[in-house]
């Protein structure tokens, strides 16, 4: 079984609807992420979390929101989706061991929004 | 500030060696590397330290110049399962307090 699971893997939606983004880990680790990728720009951080009472924003957290349920889980919600915000959406775990840290992608999540 | 990678693109035979360059205008704690085959997830490659430490695999090199901020990834006698696109992640603060900021990524086609 994976360790970093997304769900849903692929998800087609319209402008203005709310959804959400789901990320589970079996690795136990404590950091979470989430990135978005477009073509061309790389990975770009939405937030991040080092612990469920632990919430930052990254770079583009404008118009997404999140939440840490557990260890294990660390959700990304659009609150109202609009077209810019098509791209494949990634979760990473890491194991923050004093700086030489490896990130463990998920498989990603594709958004279309009409 | 994302951190500049170059080439963009390089296409190489099978056998031969590339250089990947990242480069940032922040002072950095360390850079990590990445390779993505197209429609999967980024695979942890390397990870240098400031002050020398590194962690890897043992089939990739890589340098951190941490006067000029500066990391280069080699590839070496290249081979077809090296293709994909490459993405540096900076961090500035140490230990990731501040997550990782990645380059818009170079893409190596390895042809037989």
């Amino acid at each position: 079984d994976a360790d970093v699971t997304q769900t849903p893997r692929n998800r087609i939606t319209k402008t203005g609807k709310r959804i959400m983004l789901e990320c589970s880990q079996t690795k136990g680790h404590d950091r979470m992420y989430w990135y978005r990728q477009d073509p061309g720009l790389g990975l770009r951080l939405i937030y991040y979390s080092f612990d469920v009472k632990d919430i930052n924003k990254g770079e583009i957290s404008d118009g997404y929101s999140v939440s840490r349920q557990a260890q294990a889980k660390f959700s990304l919600s659009l609150e109202s989706a609009i077209p810019n915000q098509t791209a494949l959406y990634f979760c990473a775990t890491s194991d923050g061991t004093g700086g030489l840290e490896t990130q463990y992608f998920g498989p990603g999540t594709r958004l279309l929004v009409l | 500030q994302q951190p500049v990678q170059s080439p963009q693109a390089v296409i190489l035979r099978e056998g031969e060696d590339a250089v990947i360059n990242c480069s940032s205008s922040k002072a950095l704690y360390s850079v990590h590397w990445y390779r993505q085959k197209h429609g999967e997830a980024p695979v942890f490659l390397m990870i240098l330290l400031k002050g020398g430490e590194q962690k890897g695999h043992e089939k990739i090199s890589a340098s951190f110049n941490e006067k000029k901020q500066q990391s280069s990834l080699y590839l070496t006698a290249s081979q077809l399962s090296y293709s994909g696109t490459y993405f540096c992640g900076t961090d500035v603060s140490g230990g990731g307090a501040d997550g990782l900021t990645f380059g818009k990524g170079t893409h190596l086609i390895i042809q037989p």
